[in-house]
């Protein structure tokens, strides 16, 4: 079945650094979405996007949906301690059900003060 | 942006008792809603795929006599997970979206359920 792979698995970070994390797919989506997880919480969505190249940004966060299709990534300047979690690539093919997202394996952001 | 609750946050419970999970759009009417599960350092992996008055879609592997997916308003569905094994306990995570303008929304995700089998 699809996969995705999510990178890096965790981050250890100076505050005020920026961050890059990236996933890859073995096949085209045509949904990018980015999450975050907080301890013992649900994902909250951070940016979608919905076409090859395009490029959102959400505050101090940015995203790409890559022109190949296959992968997506997200940055993060400046970094600040409440950055902390982790941080879910997740994709839908084309023809898949609005419900089949595939969610990558996350990336463990910490941030230190 | 829109909230979606759960009840419990956490749950402990005996091997081979039933427990029963709800999963509530709060300002939104969920005509579709999602059950997810996730093992500790795991990714989400969804288990069924429920839409208001009609019977869930399972994915495969999940047992749909095991996991009990009811949704039966566009505010509520409820998981319940029958006769608990302690290989059951996992986070488990809802989330509902709606249909606007003859397309799906995306997902809002609740805060969890964290279930624990002794």
């Amino acid at each position: 079945g699809q996969q995705l792979n999510q990178s890096p698995q965790s981050m250890f970070i100076q505050e005020g650094e920026d961050v890059s994390m990236n996933c890859t797919s073995s096949s085209i989506f045509n949904t990018w979405l980015w999450y975050k997880q907080d301890p013992g919480e649900g994902p909250v969505l951070l940016i979608a996007l919905y076409k090859a190249g395009e490029l959102t940004s959400n505050g101090r966060l940015t995203a790409q949906f890559g022109i190949t299709r296959k992968d997506s990534f997200l940055n993060i300047s400046a970094s600040i301690p409440s950055d902390v979690g982790i941080y879910f690539c997740a994709g839908r093919s084309p023809g898949g059900s609005q419900g089949n997202l595939i969610f990558g394996k996350g990336t463990k952001l910490s941030v230190k003060p | 942006g829109a909230v979606v609750s759960q009840h419990p946050s956490w749950v402990i419970c005996k091997s081979g008792t039933s427990v029963k999970i709800e999963c509530r759009s709060l300002d939104f009417q969920a005509t579709t809603m999602f059950w997810y599960r996730q093992f500790p350092k795991q990714s989400l992996m969804l288990m069924a795929t429920s839409n208001e008055g009609s019977k869930a879609t399972y994915e495969q592997g999940v047992e749909k006599d095991k996991f009990l997916i009811n949704h039966a308003s566009l505010t509520l569905s409820t998981l319940t997970v029958t006769s608990a094994h302690p290989e059951d306990s996992s986070f488990y995570i809802c989330s509902a979206s709606q249909w606007t303008s003859g397309s799906l929304n995306e997902q809002f995700f609740g805060p969890g359920t964290r279930l624990t089998v002794l």
